[in-house]
């Protein structure tokens, strides 16, 4: 499917420090999803959100779906070396779903 | 829960062979199922949507005769990559959505990698 707006496309941290990263359409969607994945495997769901304005937090990640339904935006506080690897937003609208271009993190311990 | 089991996880073969991958879900039964393809430091390109029980849908400039999609039960989508060749070399990844809801996410396997000889 189409690309979504991801931003940034790599970021450089020291551990410890918190991450944000966001992504923005042109179009509605119903459901906003954000994914991990590590070299050589399939992505990992880490946060799902269903509605307009909802945030929602897993551990030391928060997201959050926006207002206009066209924008997600996902943070991580106090990164650890194992934040490391690729982050993707998706926008989900019936049976269609968007990637953004992905986030790469490099956490430096 | 909502565990995709994909396989092989890494094949190479000489080009002219037709490759199978297999992408199960292992604890709920899913109409739904995707087909991507990776390129390295890319993000995710749909190939197709397989359902259940009917023929699969393609992204535009994909190949149905080159790419066959069987989703023959609940927990089972198969696609075959036809006369294989270096081009096709790439990430393969497969997804399930848990229920009928449109609304649920997708599960990711863990990938079949690709290399043609």
């Amino acid at each position: 499917g189409q690309q979504l707006n991801q931003s940034p496309q790599s970021m450089f941290i020291q551990e410890g420090e918190d991450v944000s990263m966001n992504c923005t359409s042109s179009s509605i969607f119903n459901t906003w999803l954000w994914y991990k994945q590590d070299p050589g495997e399939g992505p990992v769901l880490l946060i799902a959100l269903y509605k307009a304005g909802e945030l929602t937090s897993n551990g030391r990640l928060t997201a959050q779906f926006g207002i206009t339904r066209k924008d997600s935006f996902l943070n991580i506080s106090a990164s650890i070396p194992s934040d490391v690897g690729i982050y993707f937003c998706a926008g989900q609208l019936n049976n269609d779903m968007r990637f953004g271009a992905g986030t790469r993190l490099t956490v430096k311990p | 829960g909502a565990v995709v089991s994909q396989h092989p996880s890494w094949v190479i073969c000489k080009s002219g062979t037709s490759v199978k991958i297999e992408c199960r879900s292992l604890d709920f039964q899913a109409t739904t199922m995707f087909w991507y393809r990776q390129f390295p430091k890319q993000s995710l390109m749909l190939m197709a949507t397989s359902n259940e029980g009917s023929k699969a849908t393609y992204e535009q400039g994909v190949e149905k005769d080159k790419f066959l999609i069987n989703h023959a039960s609940l927990t089972l989508s198969t696609l075959t990559v036809t006369s294989a060749h270096p081009e096709d070399s790439s990430f393969y990844i497969c997804s399930a959505r848990d229920g009928t809801g449109v609304s649920q996410p997708q599960h990711f396997g863990d990938g079949t990698r690709l290399s043609i000889l």
